[in-house]
């Protein structure tokens, strides 16, 4: 398995652009979370899904922030208009959640580098 | 509410010398703990967790952790570390009475072996 991929690695944008992230969760993974990693905060849940549907997304810092799962290979995060502040590295993670909560481990794609000037 | 404290910023050692990385947690319910790596400009790669069983968990690269619920603790060792072993290492935990397996994670320790 390719692992928990993410795009793009990199990102360059100017304050009030519009940016996507992207995310392909492991096969078979139906759980997908979202973080967001910077030195002053460490290392912050954003919002997960389970089965496709968002359960909780109370670490969503803004209303700029959404975040859609349309189906099970795929999420994207959009912040719209960026921010500086909004410059991170954004992780996605997929984890095999069973029936009755049965917990497993995250596993996490290689980040998103997001720098906004 | 579930909580995770890594106490040390850095933790320094030799190489060859036992390296210990310590954890605390507060949880509600059993908890289910786990600890990360993570390379320079890289994701989050999982070690090793505990959820039941024996309180002596071994996992990746030669690590293992020990559960201790008394002291609520789950310190991550490694018995003769590596050059290769530094990295920044998170330990994580997720509260029983949590049916969607959200964790929190620790702050981070940045480990750092010396030649």
């Amino acid at each position: 398995d390719a692992g928990v991929i993410q795009s793009p690695r990199h990102e360059v944008t100017e304050m009030g652009q519009e940016v996507t992230l992207r995310c392909k969760p492991i096969s078979g993974h139906n759980s997908l979370f979202w973080y967001r990693q910077t030195m002053m905060r460490g290392l912050e849940l954003l919002i997960y899904f389970n089965n496709n549907v968002p359960i909780d997304d109370s670490g969503m810092p803004e209303d700029r922030f959404s975040a859609k799962m349309p189906n099970a290979s795929f999420s994207t995060l959009k912040i719209q208009p960026s921010e500086p502040r909004d410059s991170a590295v954004y992780f996605c993670a997929s984890r095999q959640r069973l029936a009755g909560g049965s917990s497993y481990e995250q596993y996490f794609g290689p980040g998103t580098r997001l720098t906004v000037t | 509410a579930q909580s995770v404290a890594q106490p040390e910023d850095q933790v320094n050692v030799a190489e060859g010398n036992p390296l210990t990385v310590k954890c605390t947690y507060s949880v509600s319910g059993n908890p289910y703990l786990f600890w990360y790596v993570q390379y320079p400009n890289r994701g989050l790669q999982f070690l090793l967790k505990y959820i039941t069983g024996d309180n002596l968990v071994k996992g990746s690269y030669g690590f293992e952790a020990e559960f201790n619920k008394s002291q609520t603790s789950f310190h991550l060792k490694k018995p003769s570390a590596l050059v290769s072993d530094s990295a920044l290492y998170f330990c994580a935990v997720r509260g029983g009475t949590d049916s969607w397996g959200k964790l929190q994670f620790g702050a981070g320790t940045q480990v750092v072996v010396t030649p």
